[in-house]
C-alpha cells in the first residue's frame, strides 16, 4: 500500500499568511493526487486535482505543486475561511489512501 | 446540481449488518466510477470501495474485504454499501463520492486515469455498539 505521509499535523497561523502543506508518498504515484478541505461537521471538497490543478470555482490563493513522490499545498493569503483541516489523497493504485491530515488553526 | 445524499446510517450491536444507500442525482450516473469513504470520529479519512460504471468491478480496503460488498443501481441511480460481521472500528460517518476522471494519454486505449473525487455526500453516521 501507499503511504501518504502528510507535514505539519497541526499548523497555527494568522489571516493574511502564507502556509505549505506537504504531502510525500511512499513510492511514485504519477501525479495521482487531490487535496481537499475539511470543515468541522462538514463534507470534504476537492481543492486540487491531478496535483496541481485548481478545481473549478476554489479561490486562487489555493495552489498545488510537486511531482514523483513530494507535494505541497499552499495557501498564498489566509482567509479566515480557510481554517479548517486539509487532506492529501493518492488515487493511482488500490488502495486509495490519505493523508493523516493538518489542521489548520487560527493563531 | 451534482448531489449525493446517503441514508441508513444508525447504531447496529457487534456482529449485525446494515446497508448504507447513496441516491445521486444531476448527473448520468451510470457514467462515473463510484466511491465510500470513512471516517471515525475525531480521526482522518480512509477510503473504504470502488465500484465501476457497470458494477463488474470492485475494490476494497483490506480491513473491510469479505464483510462489506459495494453495489449500484444504475436505472434507479443509487449506490449502496452492505455491510456484515460489524465491529466497533466500523463506527463511522460513511461518505459516497462520485470518482471524476481525466484520461493520462486520450491517445491511448489501454491509457490509466488521474482521478479525483466530488462531489461527496453529507454523510450517515455508522455507530456498532452493544
Amino acid at each position: 500500500d501507499i503511504q501518504l505521509t502528510q507535514s505539519p499535523s497541526f499548523l497555527s497561523a494568522s489571516v493574511g499568511d502564507r502556509v505549505t502543506i506537504t504531502c510525500r508518498a511512499s513510492q511514485g504515484i504519477n501525479n495521482n493526487l487531490a487535496w481537499y478541505q475539511q470543515k468541522p461537521g462538514k463534507a470534504p471538497k476537492v481543492l486540487i486535482y491531478i496535483a496541481s490543478t485548481l478545481q473549478s470555482g476554489v479561490p486562487s490563493r489555493f495552489s498545488g505543486s510537486g511531482s514523483g513522490t513530494e507535494f505541497t499545498l499552499t495557501i498564498s493569503s489566509l482567509q479566515p475561511e480557510d481554517f479548517a483541516t486539509y487532506y492529501c489523497q493518492q488515487l493511482n493504485s488500490y488502495p486509495y489512501t490519505f493523508g493523516q491530515g493538518t489542521k489548520l488553526e487560527i493563531k | 446540481e451534482v448531489q449525493l445524499v446517503e441514508s441508513g446510517g444508525g447504531l447496529v450491536q457487534p456482529g449485525g449488518s446494515l446497508r448504507l444507500s447513496c441516491a445521486a442525482s444531476g448527473f448520468t450516473f451510470s457514467n462515473f466510477w463510484m466511491s465510500w469513504v470513512r471516517q471515525a470520529p475525531g480521526k482522518g479519512l480512509e477510503w473504504v470501495a470502488n465500484i465501476k460504471q457497470d458494477g463488474s468491478r470492485q475494490y476494497y480496503v483490506d480491513s473491510v474485504k469479505g464483510r462489506f460488498t459495494i453495489s449500484r443501481d444504475n436505472t434507479g441511480n443509487s449506490l449502496y454499501l452492505q455491510m456484515n460481521s460489524l465491529r466497533a472500528e466500523d463506527t463511522a460517518v460513511y461518505y459516497c463520492a462520485r470518482v471524476v476522471g481525466k484520461k493520462i494519454d486520450p491517445g491511448q486505449d489501454d491509457s490509466g486515469w488521474w482521478d479525483w473525487l466530488d462531489p461527496w455526500g453529507q454523510g450517515t453516521l455508522v455507530t456498532v455498539s452493544s
